[in-house]
């Protein structure tokens, strides 16, 4: 079955701190993965996905295959990285995990 | 160009009541895809539309049907409303190909009562 895991419903951290999103996913083929976020009041929005290995917002995320996980990663965060996080696998639809909110603390 | 825009933005309605929703996607982009945002279950996929047919479905009870025009906007509908389907319903575009990001709208929030 294609799924997605964020086994962390709360993350909370300090400014400054290293963040680390963790993202499992369940699929027998290719995967396409993507970061999606929300802040707050505003709508759903991509953050970044693993095809174009960018680095966004100062954000990354690797695909590991051998552990299916395409964990998000920030060396320090930044107070307005508070937000809802959602990890997608992208098949012959989007399916997303259950998110994970970010609250970084001054 | 302008974002995906989704009416109306409140809805509240009755158990037993039918409602439908509507979506309009950016200019060019020919995929609408609906999904059911809820806190316990985060964004449940609904279906998909492509040029006026739906190419993909989700787990959802056949109250909840779909239709995409010729112009590539898009309507729900939900049929016999329950309790458990309030939520925040999220319409979603992109050009065409599976694999391209999804661009989303600020989504209608239904409230069953």
């Amino acid at each position: 079955a294609q799924r997605v895991t964020q086994p962390e419903k709360l993350l909370s951290v300090f400014k400054g701190a290293p963040v680390e999103l963790k993202c499992n996913y369940s699929y027998s083929g290719s995967p396409e993965l993507f970061w999606y976020v929300q802040y707050s009041r505003q709508r759903l929005q991509l953050l970044l996905r693993h095809i174009s290995r960018e680095s966004i917002k100062g954000f990354t995320a690797d695909l590991n295959k051998g552990e299916t996980s395409f964990h998000l990663k920030k060396p320090f965060a930044q107070e307005e990285d508070s937000a809802m996080y959602y990890c997608a696998l992208g098949t012959d639809k989007l399916i997303f995990g259950t998110g994970t909110r970010l609250q970084v603390f001054p | 160009k302008a974002g995906v825009t989704q009416t109306p933005r409140y809805l509240i309605k009755t158990r037993g009541q039918q409602v439908t929703l509507s979506c309009s996607p950016i200019s060019g982009h020919r995929s609408v895809s609906w999904y059911q945002q809820t806190p316990g279950q985060g964004l449940q996929f609904l279906f998909e539309y492509f040029s006026e047919t739906q190419r993909n479905k989700g787990n959802f009870p056949g109250r909840f049907s779909g239709r995409q025009f010729s112009n590539s906007r898009s309507e729900m509908n939900v049929s016999t409303l329950e309790l458990g389907d309030s939520a925040l319903y999220l319409c979603a575009s992109r050009p065409s190909s599976y694999n391209s990001p999804l661009h989303f709208g600020n989504g209608t929030r239904l409230t069953v009562t």
